[in-house]
């Protein structure tokens, strides 16, 4: 079964510019999560949405951050606009339904870097 | 709020050595837990999981055992290879009120011919 796709794999930008990221969960998945992971942190949660309806978005900066699941499948995470300490992989993950005995389903990941 | 604290890294260590990477948990009620590895240039992978109490988890000779009393699920492997290179990070689901998987900093694993 093919996995969560995530584009762009790298992505460098100068502070104050916007930058958008996309992803593809894995089919028929309902709850899809944007995590944030710092280098040498481990990855902190943006947003959850099972199926369309965002269902915890408590950590998403959202002066300047914003997602939407259109149709309930693909993803798109946008900053605007980027600071220095965006700079961060983007982590995409599905999973079948939100519960706490699900398995989360990664992506590669967007490097970001913001100059 | 949840926290998950791991061992720091990086720990490095020669094939065929005993592994043990300590992680602990702060949680609401009684979590899942689980052990998320990425190898170099991949995306996080499950490892194992454990979701209750006493409960072992195991996965391609990684062991981990969901202690309650002690509020640890450390992870063990009696004989590295190479190939186990990774960043290892250690992660709960509360699933009280909190919808979220809440992760340690990580542990990178080296392990050396």
């Amino acid at each position: 079964e093919a996995g969560v796709a995530q584009s762009p794999r790298y992505k460098i930008i100068e502070k104050r510019q916007s930058v958008a990221f996309w992803c593809n969960p894995i089919s028929g998945h309902a709850t899809l999560y944007w995590y944030q992971q710092i280098l040498g942190q481990g990855p902190k949660l943006l947003i959850q949405f099972q199926n369309n309806g965002v269902v915890d978005d408590s950590q998403l900066p959202k002066d300047r951050f914003s997602a939407e699941r259109l149709k309930g499948v693909d993803s798109t995470l946008k900053i605007q606009p980027a600071k220095l300490e965006d700079s961060a992989v983007y982590l995409c993950a599905s999973s079948l339904y939100g519960g706490r005995d699900t398995e989360a389903f990664f992506g590669q990941g967007t490097r970001l870097t913001v100059v | 709020g949840d926290s998950v604290t791991q061992m720091e890294g990086p720990v490095t260590l020669s094939e065929e050595a005993f592994l043990t990477i300590n992680c602990t948990y702060t949680a609401t009620g009684y979590p899942s837990l689980f052990w998320y590895v990425q190898y170099p240039g991949e995306g996080l992978q499950l490892l194992l999981k454990a979701t209750k109490a006493d409960d072992k988890g195991s996965n391609k000779g990684f062991e981990a055992t969901y202690r309650k009393e002690t509020t640890s699920f450390h992870l063990e492997k009696g004989s590295v290879q190479v190939s186990d290179s990774a960043v290892y990070f250690c992660a709960l689901y509360s699933g009280a009120g909190s919808y979220q998987l809440t992760f340690g900093k990580g542990t990178k694993l080296s392990v050396i011919p």
